[in-house]
C-alpha cells in the first residue's frame, strides 16, 4: 500500500530561527514527491517537487526540501522561519501510473512566533 | 504558474436540496482532474479521480450516485452533491493535474455547509 507519513502534528518554531518539517513515504517504484501549503479556507499552493536528479530541490518563498532514497524521507526545510510561513503544511507523493493520484500526509501545523 | 478556479468558494443550502461546484483550469487543458473533501484539521480524502470523456473512477466508500462528476470538457469538472445532508458539510478542493508541468494545480476550495 502507498502512503506517507508526516510524523508531527505541529512543529512551533521561533521567527528567523531553521525550520523543519518531516516526511517519509513507503511508495512502491520512483516516485515523484511534493510540498504544498494551504492557509486557511484556501486551496493548497505549489511550494517544490522532486522527480529526478539533485536531492536537494529549492522551491517557491525560501523554502527547500531533501530527498533521501536510502530513509525514504523528503523533508521541508527553510534556513530563516518568517512568521507569514504560518500554515498547514502537506507532503505528497505521487506514483507514476496512468490514474497520476496523488497520496497525501495528514499534514503539519506549522507556527512561527515573532 | 497555472490557474484553477473552483466556485463558489462558498455555499449554504437547505438538507435535501443538490448542490453544483465547478472546477476549471484557466490556462491549461486538464485531461484529469480529481476531487478531494478535507475534514477540519485532516488531510485531504481523495474522493474521485474525473476523465474527460469518460466516466470518474471513485474511490471505495464514495457513493457515486451521490457525489456526481462531470468532466464534459479538458477544462472544466464538476461536483454535484445530491440530496445534501449536514454530514455532508465539508471543504470540497480539485485539482487539475498538467502532464507537461508533471504537477497538480489546486483549486481554491468550496466550503459547503448544509442546514
Amino acid at each position: 500500500a502507498q502512503s506517507v507519513a508526516q510524523p508531527e502534528d505541529q512543529v512551533n518554531v521561533a521567527e528567523g530561527n531553521p525550520l523543519t518539517v518531516k516526511c517519509t513515504y513507503s511508495v512502491s517504484g520512483n516516485p515523484y514527491l511534493f510540498w504544498y501549503v494551504q492557509y486557511p479556507n484556501r486551496g493548497l499552493q505549489f511550494l517544490l517537487k522532486y522527480i529526478t536528479g539533485d536531492n536537494l530541490v529549492k522551491g517557491s518563498y525560501g523554502f527547500e526540501a531533501e530527498f533521501n532514497k536510502s530513509q525514504t524521507s523528503f523533508h521541508l526545510k527553510k534556513p530563516s522561519a518568517l512568521v507569514s510561513d504560518s500554515a498547514l503544511y502537506f507532503c505528497a507523493v505521487r506514483r507514476p501510473s496512468y490514474f497520476n493520484k496523488f497520496y497525501f500526509g495528514s499534514g503539519t501545523k506549522l507556527n512561527v512566533k515573532p | 504558474g497555472a490557474v484553477v478556479s473552483q466556485h463558489p468558494s462558498w455555499v449554504i443550502c437547505k438538507s435535501g436540496t443538490s448542490v453544483k461546484i465547478e472546477c476549471r483550469s484557466l490556462d491549461f487543458q486538464a485531461t484529469t482532474m480529481f476531487w478531494y473533501r478535507q475534514f477540519p484539521k485532516q488531510s485531504l480524502m481523495l474522493m474521485a479521480t474525473s476523465n474527460e470523456g469518460s466516466k470518474a473512477t471513485y474511490e471505495q466508500g464514495v457513493e457515486k450516485d451521490k457525489f456526481l462528476i462531470n468532466h464534459a470538457s479538458l477544462t472544466l469538472s464538476t461536483l454535484t452533491v445530491t440530496s445534501a445532508h449536514p454530514e455532508d458539510s465539508s471543504f470540497y478542493i480539485c485539482s487539475a493535474y498538467w502532464v507537461r508541468k508533471t504537477e497538480a494545480f489546486f483549486g481554491q476550495g468550496t466550503r459547503l455547509t448544509v442546514v
